[in-house]
């Protein structure tokens, strides 16, 4: 079963430092979202791909932000000059296109940042 | 803009005992509802969900009824285990898009 991956599982970087997370999708999946989840909260959305199309970013990410799917396949998440409020778990999450409403979106383990 | 609020935990109950935690949604159109659950060291996992008014979603002895007079979508289930104590979230999708608007979750706790 080759559910969504995510690299690494933790990271602990410094303030300042850039980061980059890597998510590989279900591999028919061609949508693919990026969450955020701090302690205590449910997760909030930063942004969403099809293919390799970014159709959708949310208020929340900066411009430190940057997010791709190069090829339409795995996506990276980068952080330029990391901050400590950055720190959270970035959830990936999958699904696929189809004219039905509310397709199921699969989501992988997460990547814990820590900002020191 | 489209939210969810749901009721804080921790809910702490006894094995077998009745369950309802509390979801509420404000959303333009007609969303589709979802309850998700993570347990202990585990990622977020779909329980049920509901694309559409009066739909009742169910699994694993969960059940959800999409009540759009009321906006809400409760999670009930008739008898808890102790293996169901996790987190769980109430989520939302906007009719045109298909991200998801999460709760701030709901720690369900069952003792033996």
């Amino acid at each position: 079963d080759t559910g969504v991956s995510q690299n690494p599982r933790h990271k602990i970087t410094k303030r300042g430092q850039n980061v980059t997370f890597r998510c590989d999708p279900i591999s028919e999946h061609n949508r693919l979202y990026w969450y955020r989840q701090t302690l205590g909260q449910g997760p909030e959305f930063l942004t969403y791909f099809q293919n390799e199309a970014q159709l959708e970013k949310s208020r929340l990410l900066s411009d430190r932000f940057s997010a791709e799917r190069p090829k339409g396949s795995f996506s990276t998440l980068e952080i330029q000059r990391t901050e400590q409020g950055d720190s959270a778990m970035y959830l990936c999450a999958s699904t696929s296109t189809s004219i039905r409403r509310g397709e199921t979106q699969y989501f992988g383990p997460g990547t814990r940042l820590l900002v020191l | 803009g489209d939210s969810v609020t749901q009721m804080e935990g921790p809910v702490t109950l006894s094995e077998e005992a009745f369950l309802t935690i509390n979801c509420t949604y404000t959303a333009t159109g007609y969303p589709s509802l979802f309850w998700y659950v993570q347990y202990p060291g585990e990622g977020l996992q779909l329980l049920l969900k509901a694309t559409k008014a009066d739909d009742k979603g169910s699994n694993k002895g969960f059940e959800a009824t999409y009540r759009k007079e009321t906006t809400s979508f409760h999670l009930e289930k008739g008898s808890v285990q102790v293996s169901d104590s996790a987190v769980y979230f109430c989520a939302l999708s906007p009719p045109n898009t298909d991200k998801l608007i999460f709760g701030t979750g709901t720690r369900l706790q069952v003792f033996p």
